[in-house]
């Protein structure tokens, strides 16, 4: 069975301060991990995966296999990146695909 | 381009009624995937079809059933309403299946079971 958790449901942050959004996950193949955000209002929007290994608005995210995380960080945070945010997983073989995503955490930027 | 459209943006139905959700997945699309969200949840997966055949179902009853058709629209068939089918229900887009797809979410349609 595939899982993914996510410890924390709110994360409060000073501007400008550090940003680290835990996620552990739980799979025996080889996993597909995205970071879906959902700013207010809008709808659920891809932010990053794993395979592409790119920085999106100064987030990045590693896949760590040893520990199962694909924790999600920004060095300093900025208002707009007030959200909820998504770890999400994909697995399965072939085309035959399931998708599992965490509770979420609600990251909040305080001026 | 729209986006993923999903209709209706609202509904109230009763326990035991049947509901059909729709989705029109972006132009050029042929995968969709339908997912439950309660609220304070993460969306949780009930289906991927693509081509017009099932390639992904989560674990949900025999009461949730999909289909999509030959221009790519999708619809959610849930029968014998429970309160706690009372959800947004999501559709999300992508250009193919399987890894590396990136998926479009559209807006969803908000159900309540009374």
């Amino acid at each position: 069975a595939q899982r993914v958790t996510q410890p924390e449901k709110l994360l409060s942050v000073f501007k400008g301060a550090p940003v680290e959004l835990k996620c552990n996950y739980s799979y025996s193949g080889s996993p597909e991990l995205f970071w879906y955000v959902q700013y207010s209002r809008q709808r659920l929007q891809l932010l990053l995966r794993h395979i592409s290994r790119e920085s999106i608005k100064g987030f990045t995210a590693d896949l760590n296999k040893g520990e199962t995380s694909f924790h999600l960080k920004k060095p300093f945070a900025q208002e707009e990146d007030s959200a909820m945010y998504y770890c999400a997983l994909r697995g399965g073989s072939g085309g035959y695909q399931k998708v599992t995503f965490g509770i979420g955490t609600k990251l909040q930027v305080i001026p | 381009d729209a986006g993923v459209t999903q209709s209706p943006t609202h509904l109230i139905k009763t326990r035991g009624q049947h509901v059909t959700l729709r989705c029109s997945p972006i132009s050029g699309h042929k995968s969709v995937s339908w997912y439950q969200q309660v609220l304070g949840q993460g969306p949780q997966f009930i289906f991927q079809y693509y081509e017009k055949e099932e390639r992904g179902r989560g674990n949900f009853p025999d009461r949730f059933s999909a289909r999509q058709f030959p221009n790519y629209s999708s619809e959610l068939n849930v029968n014998a309403l429970l309160l706690g089918d009372s959800a947004l229900y999501l559709c999300a887009s992508s250009l193919g299946s399987g890894r590396s797809y990136e998926q479009y979410f559209g807006p969803g349609t908000r159900l309540t079971v009374t």
